[in-house]
């Protein structure tokens, strides 16, 4: 069975500090994709970046940066120089692709809150 | 650019009455989703519709749910008799063959009293 730890319940920064958002999976597949979602304060879910399970070169995307590690089973989410727009709840997802029987359901971590003060 | 769309965005209704929540996903898109978040916690898998039929589902998903997409674009969640724990935010998202990222609707909110 999937799943999906996002350990950090809450995080409170100052605008322009870094931050990290853990995200640690389990999945019995070979083949799986990985999935942050934003969710702003008016609750839409806002897709961010995916990646599939052969594929563990980290990506950097203007302020957000993302570092993927089968290893550990982990795949983190780091915003640079945030800002105050950056306050959502972010979630990481995944979704099981092998054995010809899964669809693409996601499944999601609890989710981290993050605020950034001005 | 083209994006999932929900209706009604709130929609409060009494415990035990039937309530049909709308959703019109992205035109070329052809795998189709239904998620619901109680407030405050994570998102959760209900069903997904694939070649006009239920492909998976979860176990939420039990009998007073069903899924339909009546015509050529519209994507519907019954809910039968409502409960009170039915009383959560609904997402419909949607996504095109090969490509497993699922875009979201702006969700609908249900309220049941």
């Amino acid at each position: 069975a999937q799943k999906v730890t996002q350990a950090q319940t809450e995080i409170s920064v100052v605008e322009k500090e870094d931050v990290t958002l853990d995200c640690v999976y389990e999945t019995r597949d070979t083949t799986y994709y990985l999935f942050w979602y934003k969710q702003p304060p008016s609750g839409e879910l806002v897709f961010l970046i995916r990646r599939n399970s052969f594929d563990e070169q980290n990506e950097i995307s203007g302020r957000y940066s993302w570092n993927f590690q089968k290893s550990t089973s982990s795949f983190n989410f780091t915003i640079t120089a945030s800002q105050v727009v950056d306050s959502a709840v972010y979630f990481c997802a995944l979704s099981e692709m092998g054995g010809g029987t899964s669809y693409g359901k996601l499944t999601f971590g609890q989710g981290t809150i993050l605020t950034v003060h001005p | 650019e083209p994006e999932v769309t929900q209706t009604p965005s709130h929609q409060v209704t009494q415990m035990g009455q039937e309530v049909i929540l709308r959703c019109v996903p992205i035109s070329n898109h052809l795998y189709f989703y239904w998620y619901r978040q109680i407030l405050g916690q994570k998102v959760e898998f209900l069903v997904s519709f694939y070649n006009n039929e239920i492909s998976e589902k979860s176990e939420i998903f039990d009998d007073q749910f069903s899924v339909e997409r009546p015509d050529g674009s519209n994507f519907t969640l019954k809910i039968r008799s409502t409960k009170l724990e039915d009383s959560a935010m609904y997402f419909c998202a949607s996504r095109v063959l090969k490509r497993y990222e699922q875009y979201f609707g702006p969700g609908t909110r249900l309220t049941v009293t």
